[in-house]
């Protein structure tokens, strides 16, 4: 099965500080991509990327920046934490096929205090 | 863009009942429809799919029934099991977006005993 890992799976940040999530995926997948989960709500996209060292802005960037520098590796970049982005962050890839599968990982709780 | 509605968003059933799941799409040019199957502190699998040339999909206890002319599409659980209870969501996919998913707010499913 398609494998996504992300790290840390939890973490507790201060406000104004500096985050990163990072996600390595082991399909040799081409897009990568970062989805907000809200407790009890769909999965909102913030960014993704087609490409290795090319990111794209998805429906909920602001706040965010996303960083591809191979095509293993995504990171999320939350520059200056904020109590609105305590969230349940996940990492997905998929194939460049039209129209396949979209894997995600396990998730990285976030808690910003 | 594209704007997904998904109803009920919270459903109780009788073990070995039948449970419904509706979802509504906005752009007519998607043409993949996944559900998803979330359990508490898990990430998203994917359930069953079906793409635009398709009416209808069964697997394994489960239906997805599209209808493209009212941009709706529904899973269908049938013979529920405690098991079953979970968050299910729904997404939609458009052709040429680099496979990037569009969510529902997800249907809380409680299968009682």
């Amino acid at each position: 099965e398609a494998a996504v890992t992300q790290s840390p799976r939890s973490k507790v940040a201060v406000t104004g500080g500096k985050v990163t999530l990072s996600c390595h995926q082991t399909n040799n997948h081409d897009y990568m991509y970062w989805y907000r989960q809200d407790t009890g709500h769909g999965l909102r996209l913030i960014h993704y990327s087609y490409v290795a060292d090319s990111t794209e802005k998805g429906d909920i960037p602001d706040g965010y920046k996303a960083s591809r520098p191979s095509q293993e590796n995504f990171s999320l970049i939350l520059e200056l934490a904020s109590l609105s982005q305590t969230a349940v962050y996940f990492c997905a890839s998929s194939d460049a096929g039209e129209v396949t599968e979209v894997f995600f990982g396990k998730g990285t709780r976030l808690t910003v205090v | 863009g594209e704007q997904v509605e998904q109803l009920p968003s919270i459903l109780r059933v009788q073990e070995g009942s039948s449970a419904s799941i509706n979802c509504t799409y906005e752009n007519s040019a998607s043409n993949y429809f996944p559900w998803y199957k979330q359990e508490p502190g898990e990430n998203p699998k994917l359930i069953i799919d079906i793409r635009s040339n398709m009416e209808r999909k069964q697997t394994q206890g489960l239906i997805v029934l599209l209808d493209k002319k009212a941009k709706r599409f529904s899973l269908h659980i049938t013979d529920t099991q405690p098991g079953d209870s979970a968050m299910y969501f729904c997404a939609t996919m458009l052709s040429g977006s680099f496979n990037k998913l569009t969510f529902g707010a997800g249907t809380r499913l409680a299968v009682c005993p």
